[in-house]
């Protein structure tokens, strides 16, 4: 069936440091690929997403690419800031683009 | 615009009584997902709605669980009886075609 795995977090890093969280996929067909942003006491909330192997989603600094040889969807920031600190999902969606199956979230920290 | 409105954002409640959780989607979705939270399993999809139409309900844990859409505009879960293992956050989540899931804040329900 269908997974997602992350990254074991917690990841601790200071401000201005580049983060990666690997994300990994089993799927059948060409799935849609999220990231999702949680922040403490909030619902999810939409980060980035890409429908489509070789597709680069972007938002507020934070970039993922489908890569569908390596069934990869690694979340990539060049300068994190404290306000970035919050727990991550990968995600990834049926050909209907109906029900997400989530990874186990990675939780971020950053320090000033 | 408002987003994902869930009721109540927090339900403490005893072993055995019923509870029943809300959620009313953005205006003009037609899918609507319910989800639970828990640090051991993570977050489940446990049922979603096309249409007011139950889709998939595999993932509503046993029989206490069952859940409504009357109309475009609302829905209800309900535990009965609850048990303290039901304890966890329960998100809401609706999209339209073509577009990711917007998550409503949650419902922390804490089962004594």
């Amino acid at each position: 069936g269908n997974s997602v795995t992350q990254m074991e977090g917690p990841v601790t890093l200071s401000e201005e440091a580049f983060l990666t969280i690997n994300c990994t996929y089993t799927a059948t067909g060409y799935p849609s690929l999220f990231w999702y942003v949680q922040y403490p006491g909030e619902g999810l909330q939409l980060l980035l997403k890409a429908t489509k192997a070789d597709d680069k989603g972007s938002n507020k600094g934070f970039e993922a690419t489908y890569r569908k040889e390596t069934t990869s969807f690694h979340l990539e920031k060049g300068s994190v800031q404290v306000s970035d600190s919050a727990v991550y999902f990968c995600a990834l969606a049926n050909q209907a683009g109906t029900a997400l199956i989530f990874g186990k979230g990675t939780t971020l920290s950053v320090s000033s | 615009d408002a987003g994902v409105i869930q009721s109540p954002r927090h339900e403490v409640t005893e072993m055995g009584q019923e509870v029943t959780l809300r959620c009313k989607p953005i205006s003009g979705h037609n899918s609507l997902f319910w989800y639970r939270q828990t640090m051991m399993r993570g977050l489940e999809l446990l049922i979603y709605f096309n249409n007011n139409v139950p889709i998939d309900d595999s993932g509503m844990p046993e029989d206490r669980f069952s859940a409504k859409m009357p109309n475009a505009s609302f829905s209800t879960l309900k535990i009965q009886p609850s048990e303290p293992r039901d304890s966890a956050v329960y998100f809401c989540a609706s999209r339209t075609s073509g577009s990711g899931q917007f998550f409503g804040p949650g419902t922390r329900l804490t089962v004594l």
